[in-house]
């Protein structure tokens, strides 16, 4: 699997978009980028994943180089409740159940 | 849907005990999975499974034991806890008739091994 890396930690202002990076440079082509957040102690939760092209579903967007090997999550306007860890994983499609997670970032939106 | 519960939500045990973790999901999902979360760490899997019958390890499977007799159920076993094995169990299921892989997690295990 393409290892990932991520800031541990960000800070951003209620209301205003939050870009978390991500960089997977040794990623392969059949590889998806997966984002996925853990507010306090609760179980991960999905947010969004794309191969190629930029995606947007209601919770993020998420942008991913042309040459596939960095990608930036953004919530387009942060609230407090969006206070969590975000994992950023990569891993191929199909039969996926070894999702390995990271580190993350630590997301901390500030009132 | 009640999506992926877990029992119990809290556990303490002590020094060789054995219990089990029990991961039940109703939305018809073959993929489920149990991942341990260590503090300040990220997610490690634990075993997994693609169907009913068909388990198979995760990175660190050593004290554990699993099956999957069910769609539905995928308990987790500890034959003779460690402290070692002190952390949050999560369990979590996904489709496996798409192309990408959402897993849906449940609320989480929080064991003590004393």
């Amino acid at each position: 699997d393409a290892k990932t890396t991520q800031p541990p930690s960000m800070d951003c202002a209620e209301g205003r978009a939050a870009n978390l990076p991500c960089n997977h440079s040794t990623i392969s082509g059949n590889e998806y980028v997966y984002w996925y957040r853990q507010i306090h102690s609760q179980g991960p939760q999905y947010i969004i994943h794309g191969l190629k092209n930029n995606e947007t579903n209601e919770m993020a967007s998420l942008i991913i180089t042309e040459d596939r090997k960095s990608s930036t999550l953004i919530l387009p306007h942060a609230t407090l409740r969006d206070t969590a860890v975000y994992y950023c994983i990569v891993r191929a499609g199909q039969g996926a159940q070894k999702l390995v997670f990271g580190q993350g970032t630590r997301l901390t939106i500030n009132p | 849907n009640a999506g992926v519960t877990q029992t119990p939500k809290f556990q303490v045990l002590k020094t060789g005990q054995s219990m089990t973790l029990q991961c039940a999901q109703d939305m018809n999902h073959e993929y489920m999975s149990w991942y341990r979360q260590d503090p300040g760490m990220g997610l490690r899997l634990i075993h997994y499974s693609v169907g009913a019958g068909i388990t198979d390890q995760g990175e660190v499977p050593n004290g554990y034991n699993v099956s999957r007799s069910t769609t539905e159920d995928f308990p987790l076993r500890l034959l003779s806890a460690a402290p070692s094995q002190t952390s949050v169990y999560f369990c979590a299921s996904s489709s496996g008739t798409v192309s990408y892989n959402e897993q849906f997690f449940g609320p989480g295990t929080r064991l003590t091994v004393l």
